[in-house]
């Protein structure tokens, strides 16, 4: 099946630095996720990219489709102490029926105050 | 609403035992299904259900079970435990297949098998 790369595996960032993390992936997808997972708890969605080339921000967020579709990163500005958590890339290919996410590893983020 | 709840929160089985582990929705979304989270690892299907009375493998469908008897609630039963079984157990739903990249996961079960 698919597979999804996402680097890196973990951060350590100064309170404030910018923070990017991407996915890469051997298969082309048509949708891109970022979610986020705090401890204990399950994943919330950050942001859905749905077209090759889009560019889309949520507050100090702001993640990419790439042009190939093969790929995506996640940026995180001027970041601050309850961005640590987890951070999953996934992504889904839409037809034939199926519309099954494919997860990376995550990244694992921890800011320093 | 309540959204996507799950229970129990930990537990602890022995290798061999049974278990289910529940889920609940209460967003009238037809679609759900079951993750398992390892460390360092991403989720992982196990199986889904696009529908009452409808349900499907996913990518670890091995050593669980589910059906789908009401739209609202979605078990997944280990009939027999096992180490490899250890990890943490998300449920999802949304209101279609189609619509899985707006899923609502739930809090996840943390499951020990001894």
């Amino acid at each position: 099946g698919q597979q999804l790369n996402q680097s890196p595996q973990s951060m350590f960032i100064q309170e404030g630095e910018d923070v990017s993390m991407n996915c890469t992936s051997s298969s082309i997808f048509n949708t891109w996720l970022w979610y986020k997972q705090d401890p204990g708890e399950g994943p919330v969605l950050l942001i859905a990219l749905y077209k090759a080339g889009e560019l889309t921000s949520n507050g100090r967020l702001t993640a990419q489709f790439g042009i190939t579709r093969k790929d995506s990163f996640l940026n995180i500005s001027a970041s601050i102490p309850s961005d640590v958590g987890i951070y999953f890339c996934a992504g889904s290919i839409s037809g034939a029926g199926s519309y099954q996410l494919t997860f990376g590893k995550g990244t694992k983020l921890s800011v320093i105050p | 609403n309540a959204g996507v709840t799950q229970t129990p929160k930990f537990q602890v089985l022995k290798t061999g035992q049974s278990m289910t582990l529940q889920c609940a929705q209460d967003m009238n979304h037809e679609y759900m299904s079951w993750y398992r989270q390892d460390p360092g690892m991403g989720l992982r299907l196990i199986h889904y259900s696009v529908g009452a009375g409808i349900t499907d493998q996913g990518e670890v469908p091995n050593g669980y079970n589910v059906s789908r008897s009401t739209t609202e609630d979605f078990p997944l039963r280990l009939l027999s435990a096992a180490p490899s079984q250890t990890s943490v157990y998300f449920c999802a739903s949304s209101y279609s297949d189609r619509d899985t990249d707006t899923q609502y996961f739930g809090p996840g079960t943390r499951l020990t098998v001894l």
